[in-house]
């Protein structure tokens, strides 16, 4: 089982602005270790959204941002659009387990 | 553009074995560390092995240990997979991808294959 952990769901309508919880401890965030975000479209391969807690690859619009404050981090999206429904999952290091974890995902739908 | 092809999956039965291949193009794949993410069918993420640039260095979750091998041949741009005594737990898709790593960070994947499914049962 993961040992980051991430609400089931959440939604918003159109234009509206969401957040994604991730919550570690202090083997894994709370170590300092960096957090990143990945989104999954259906039927999809994952694709990194952000990484190092708050940095955007290239071409990611800025409706997404990361953040990340002791055992926890959080990804918000504002201004929800239809091509948003997607998983979105967070990774970091793990120093018990001596490898990488991946949050228990979370399915954004546009109401 | 920087591309990884995965191959290999198919239907095995409990105890069998199997090899994924992932083949690599656009980037100078001899420089960095490579990995495998594993899905099972309507769950989330898992790690499964890394592995370092001259393949001296190999990472594996717990779950795997003793059961699969990463390897990769830089002369061939192909990262591998063999994964003996398979379970059905070990039933997912299997996702090729590059450990990019910052100064200071631990890896994060990117880009990811598309995967390649591998699904045990008799």
């Amino acid at each position: 089982q993961s040992v980051l952990t991430q609400p089931p769901s959440v939604s918003g309508a159109p234009g509206q602005r969401v957040t994604i919880s991730c919550t570690g401890s202090s083997s894994n965030i709370g170590a300092g270790y960096d957090v990143h975000w990945y989104q999954q479209l259906p039927g999809t391969a994952p694709k990194l959204l952000i990484y190092v807690n708050t940095n955007r690859p290239s071409g990611v619009p800025d409706r997404f941002s990361g953040s990340k404050s002791g055992t926890s981090a959080s990804l918000a999206i504002t201004g929800l659009q239809a091509e948003d429904e997607a998983d979105y999952y967070c990774q970091s290091y793990d120093s018990s387990l001596s490898g990488y974890v991946f949050g228990t995902g979370t399915k954004v739908t546009v109401l | 553009e920087v591309q990884l092809v995965e191959s290999g999956g198919g239907l095995v039965q409990p105890g069998g074995s199997l090899r994924l291949s992932c083949a690599a193009s656009g980037f100078t794949f001899s420089s960095f560390w490579m990995s495998w993410v594993r899905q099972a069918p309507g769950k989330g993420l898992e790690w499964v092995a890394n592995i370092n640039q001259d393949g001296r260095e190999k990472y594996y979750v717990d779950s795997v240990k003793g059961r699969f091998t990463i390897s990769r041949d830089n002369a061939k741009n192909s990262l591998y997979l063999q994964m003996n005594s398979l379970r059905a737990e070990d039933t997912a898709v299997y996702y090729c991808a590059r450990a990019y790593y910052s100064s200071g960070s631990y890896a994060r994947f990117d880009p990811w294959g598309q995967g390649t499914l591998v699904t045990v049962s008799s």
